[in-house]
């Protein structure tokens, strides 16, 4: 079984469309995380829920929304893309926000925006 | 803001030779992870450090965490072709709330 698994993995898109992302995680874990890589791998931090409060909102675009159904579902809406947004994002969880214990990562979702 | 550096940003090695990354935190950390990321793959956990001063060993992996938990190294020795991919370390944010990491380590190995 997967642990965190997010859909699509590749998706290729039309600048200013809309599109999500969905994550699961089926680990039980409290805390579910979005990380975004550029091309030269840097891993940066979007949003991160806990019990489905957002706990961080780092400086992204308001066009990234977040949205929790259940504590084990993450899903990430993008509205507007633009070609700036191309890049691989994850789908994260750990099992406690507080110690920040490990975080499992889901396989990626490669957002190609042309 | 809380940063997190890592050097060097590229390194390549014969095969069996040594290989170290290093990490620099401008805070003091609760703790350090260490993740690998395969060429097309996602961030794997290795390890996580917590005591000042901590030395903790997987195979040919050796990890380190700095007397002022600010600073961390993983040395890889007699590396293998199976090594190659970027390691990244990591630590909580300020609030405790989310990891952050360091723009990682890409290690290639040739034969």
């Amino acid at each position: 079984d997967t642990a965190v698994s997010q859909t699509p993995k590749y998706l290729v898109t039309q600048m200013g469309n809309d599109k999500s992302i969905k994550c699961e995680q089926n680990l039980g874990h409290d805390t579910m995380y979005w990380y975004k890589q550029d091309s030269k791998k840097f891993l940066k931090i979007m949003f991160s829920y806990n019990n489905k409060e957002l706990i961080i909102n780092e400086t992204v675009p308001n066009r990234f929304s977040p949205k929790s159904p259940d504590k084990a579902h993450l899903n990430l809406h993008i509205n507007s893309l633009e070609l700036g947004d191309s890049a691989v994002y994850f789908c994260a969880s750990s099992p406690d926000r507080v110690r920040s214990t490990e975080a499992f990562f889901g396989q990626g979702t490669r957002l190609t925006v042309v | 803001g809380q940063q997190v550096m890592q050097i060097p940003q590229y390194q390549h090695v014969q095969e069996g030779e040594d290989f170290t990354t290093y990490c620099n935190s401008s805070t003091t950390l609760s703790n350090i992870q260490w993740y690998k990321q395969r060429p097309g793959g996602h961030p794997v956990f290795l390890i996580q450090l917590v005591k000042s001063g901590e030395v903790k060993k997987q195979k040919r992996l050796t990890f380190q965490f700095g007397e002022a938990k600010k600073n961390s190294s993983l040395h890889i020795t007699a590396t293998q072709t199976t090594d190659v991919g970027t390691y990244f370390c990591a630590g909580p944010d300020q609030a405790g709330t989310a990891l952050i990491f360091g723009k990682g380590t890409t290690l290639s190995v040739s034969s």
